[in-house]
C-alpha cells in the first residue's frame, strides 16, 4: 500500500511570508513528484513537478526533493491571499502508472 | 488549446437510476484517468486508460461502476443503480503519456453528482 502523508492543516501564514508545505511518501520507487493546487470547489491544477534531488524554482514556488529521506516539499515565497488553497502532493512511478495523491494541506494566507 | 472538458457539470439523480458521465481529454493525450472526490476528502483513483491497452480498473469500488474509452478520445463513466454514497465530484484527467516519468496530469472541471 503506497502512502503519501501531508499535514492536513490548515497552515495559516501572513501575506508576504514563506509558506512551507511538506510531504512524505512510502514508495522508494517513485521517480516523479508533482504538486497540484486545488481551490475550493475547483479541480486540481498542476503547479510544480520535480524529478531530481535538490531544488527546483519557478517564480515564487520552489520544490525540494530528497529521495533518500522520501521527502518532498513546496515553498511559496511572498505568499498572497490568492495562494489560499489546498495543495496536493503526488508521487509517481515505482512500477505503477497511477499517481498516488496525498490528502492535501490547506493553506490560508491572511492579509 | 482546449483543456479537458467534462459533461454534465452537475447531475442530480434519484437513487437506483443509472448515470453516464463524459470526459473529453486534451487532443493527443494517450492517458486518461477517472477520480472520485467526496466532499472534504482526497482524490480516489477509479480507472486508468492508456492508448489501446486494457484499462486498469483496480480502483472501481463496485461492479456498478464501469468506464469505456474509444481509442484516445472520449471516455464515459457509467454508474448503475446509483446509491447515495455515490454522491461526489467525478474528475477526469488526461496526460500526454501515462507510461513516462513525465506524467503531468491535466484535470477537467469535474461533474458534481448528487444522488437523492
Amino acid at each position: 500500500q503506497k502512502e503519501v502523508e501531508q499535514n492536513s492543516g490548515p497552515l495559516s501564514v501572513p501575506e508576504g511570508a514563506i509558506a512551507s508545505l511538506n510531504c512524505t511518501y512510502s514508495d522508494r520507487g517513485s521517480q516523479s513528484f508533482f504538486w497540484y493546487r486545488q481551490y475550493s470547489g475547483k479541480s486540481p491544477e498542476l503547479i510544480m513537478s520535480i524529478y531530481s534531488n535538490g531544488d527546483k524554482e519557478d517564480g515564487r514556488f520552489t520544490a525540494q526533493l530528497n529521495k533518500a529521506s522520501q521527502y518532498v516539499s513546496l515553498l511559496i515565497r511572498d505568499s498572497q491571499p490568492s495562494d489560499s488553497a489546498t495543495y496536493l502532493c503526488a508521487p509517481y512511478g515505482g512500477g505503477s502508472y497511477i499517481p498516488t495523491f496525498g490528502r492535501g494541506t490547506s493553506l490560508i494566507v491572511h492579509p | 488549446g482546449a483543456g479537458v472538458s467534462q459533461s454534465p457539470s452537475n447531475k442530480v439523480t434519484e437513487k437506483g437510476k443509472d448515470v453516464e458521465l463524459r470526459c473529453d481529454p486534451i487532443s493527443g493525450h494517450t492517458a486518461l484517468y477517472w477520480y472520485r472526490q467526496r466532499l472534504g476528502q482526497g482524490l480516489e483513483f477509479l480507472i486508468y486508460f492508456q492508448g489501446n491497452s486494457a484499462p486498469d480498473k483496480s480502483g472501481l469500488p463496485s461492479d456498478r461502476f464501469s468506464a469505456e474509452r474509444t481509442g484516445e478520445s472520449v471516455s464515459t463513466l457509467t454508474i448503475q443503480r446509483t446509491q447515495q454514497e455515490d454522491s461526489a465530484v467525478y474528475l477526469c484527467a488526461s496526460s500526454s503519456s501515462g507510461t513516462s516519468w513525465n506524467n503531468e496530469q491535466f484535470f477537467g472541471p469535474g461533474t458534481r453528482l448528487t444522488v437523492l
